[in-house]
């Protein structure tokens, strides 16, 4: 099965301060994901890493805010910039295929839960 | 804006029952339907997919796809207190993005 971890689990932050959030895979994989899921809800799609590429966001969300690395193709990081308690939220990355993986399937990271304060 | 609609629930089934939970979407060039668990805090976890028409059954589970009328379905069936948790149906289109679902919080009472 899918390894995929993430870096921290969680984390409380000071308004204003920054947090970079490091997804490492087990195999490598072309397209990487970044996501939000706000209590209670569900996941919002922050923006598409491939390797070697600029990352595409979705709407609502810009690079200043959320700036991602994709150095090559089993890691990424996101950060979460001049953080404000509305970006209270979970955190996940998801990839598709890799080893063992489906190639038209997301499989899941086990999210970074970040509480700002 | 394509959407994918589910009932948020609770959706409770005494143990043993057979719990129904659904998802419309609104986009009819949808292409690859899918089926994720989460627990209560952790992440979502693939548990079906399909892709054409008519019903795919994995063990308790079976998922239905209906193009036509835009819905999929999942079927648990001999329902566990450990299927308990927030079940979110995702959509893919021709782009390739995934669109999930608000998800339906099932509770299966023992």
């Amino acid at each position: 099965s899918a390894v995929i971890s993430q870096k921290p689990s969680r984390d409380i932050c000071q308004r204003g301060t920054s947090l970079t959030i490091q997804c490492q895979v087990d195999s490598q994989v072309t397209m990487m994901f970044w996501y939000r899921q706000q209590p209670g809800q569900s996941l919002t799609l922050i923006a598409t890493a491939n390797q070697g590429s600029e990352a595409t966001y979705e709407s609502g969300f810009v690079i200043d805010k959320f700036p991602i690395s994709r150095p090559n193709l089993t890691f990424s990081t996101l950060t979460v910039s001049n953080m404000s308690p509305e970006d209270s939220s979970i955190y996940l990355c998801s990839v598709e295929g890799g080893q063992g993986r489906r190639t038209d399937t997301q499989y899941f990271g086990p999210g970074t839960r970040l509480t700002v304060l | 804006q394509k959407e994918v609609e589910q009932n948020s629930g609770p959706l409770s089934v005494p143990e043993g029952a057979i719990a129904s939970l659904n998802c419309t979407y609104s986009d009819r060039g949808s292409q690859s339907f899918f089926w994720y668990r989460q627990y209560s805090g952790k992440s979502p976890e693939l548990i079906m997919f399909i892709y054409s028409n008519g019903d795919k059954e994995d063990g308790r589970f079976t998922a239905q796809l209906n193009k036509a009328s835009q819905y999929v379905s999942l079927l648990i069936r001999d329902s566990q207190p450990s299927d308990s948790a927030t079940y979110l149906c995702a959509v893919t289109s021709g782009t390739y993005k995934y669109i999930f679902g608000t998800g339906t919080r099932l509770k299966v009472l023992a």
